[in-house]
């Protein structure tokens, strides 16, 4: 079965420090895996995209690593900003069964001044 | 451009009511997929179209819910009757390739609660 984890669940951190988030998965034939930031009330915005051949891929301040071998994926925010407070939720798409997508549990982050 | 647009953002109903959710799609997409979240299984697929045409939806929960999309530019979900179970964050999210290399657009969601 398709799965993907997150961790930690939730995080609190001060403004302006860096953190990074995790996610595994077993989804496969793996097609490509996707980050995403959920401001509450809000839909998923998407942060980062990458397939297999990708190990590394930034988006101003977030920077999305994957190895595709141990089929594990991080998130890292530099220089944390309050305005970084939602959830980051880790999708993998499948080539399998027309690309579907497998939704992680996400990771709520909340950045106090 | 507007990205997906559902309306409305907020629904509050009775049990064993009709509740129709609206979405209109990216122009040029051909991919609209309906999604429900809630805080215990997160986000979770129930349908999804291609070219209009439903193609897959073995996550809609039971017969009470039904989905169209009688044009490229607009899809409706619609729950009857309606219950306290299916309060939740409906999104609709549109795609330009079933790859997704372009990557989903998801619109601002539709918060059910049925009271």
């Amino acid at each position: 079965k398709n799965q993907v984890e997150q961790s930690p669940q939730s995080l609190i951190i001060l403004e302006g420090k860096n953190c990074t988030l995790q996610c595994n998965y077993t989804v496969s034939p793996f097609s490509n895996l996707r980050w995403y930031k959920q401001d509450t009330g809000r839909g998923p915005v998407s942060l980062t995209i990458m397939t297999f051949s990708e190990n590394t891929k930034s988006n101003g301040r977030y920077t999305a690593t994957l190895d595709a071998d141990t089929k594990q994926s991080s998130l890292h925010i530099t220089a944390s900003q309050l305005s970084d407070s939602a959830s980051y939720i880790c999708v993998v798409s499948s080539m399998d069964a027309g690309n579907m997508l497998t939704f992680g549990g996400g990771t709520r982050l909340m950045v106090k001044p | 451009d507007a990205g997906v647009i559902q309306s409305p953002r907020h629904e509050v109903t009775e049990m064993g009511q009709e509740v129709t959710l609206r979405c209109k799609p990216i122009s040029g997409h051909d991919y609209l997929f309906w999604y429900r979240q809630t805080m215990m299984r997160g986000l979770e697929l129930l349908i999804y179209f291609n070219n209009n045409v439903p193609i897959d939806d073995s996550g809609m929960p039971e017969d009470r819910f039904s989905a169209k999309m009688p044009n490229a530019s607009f899809s409706t979900l619609k729950i009857q009757p309606s219950e306290p179970r299916d309060s939740a964050v409906y999104f609709c999210a549109s795609s330009l390739a079933r790859t997704g290399r372009i990557g989903y657009t998801f619109g601002s969601g539709t918060r059910l609660t049925v009271v």
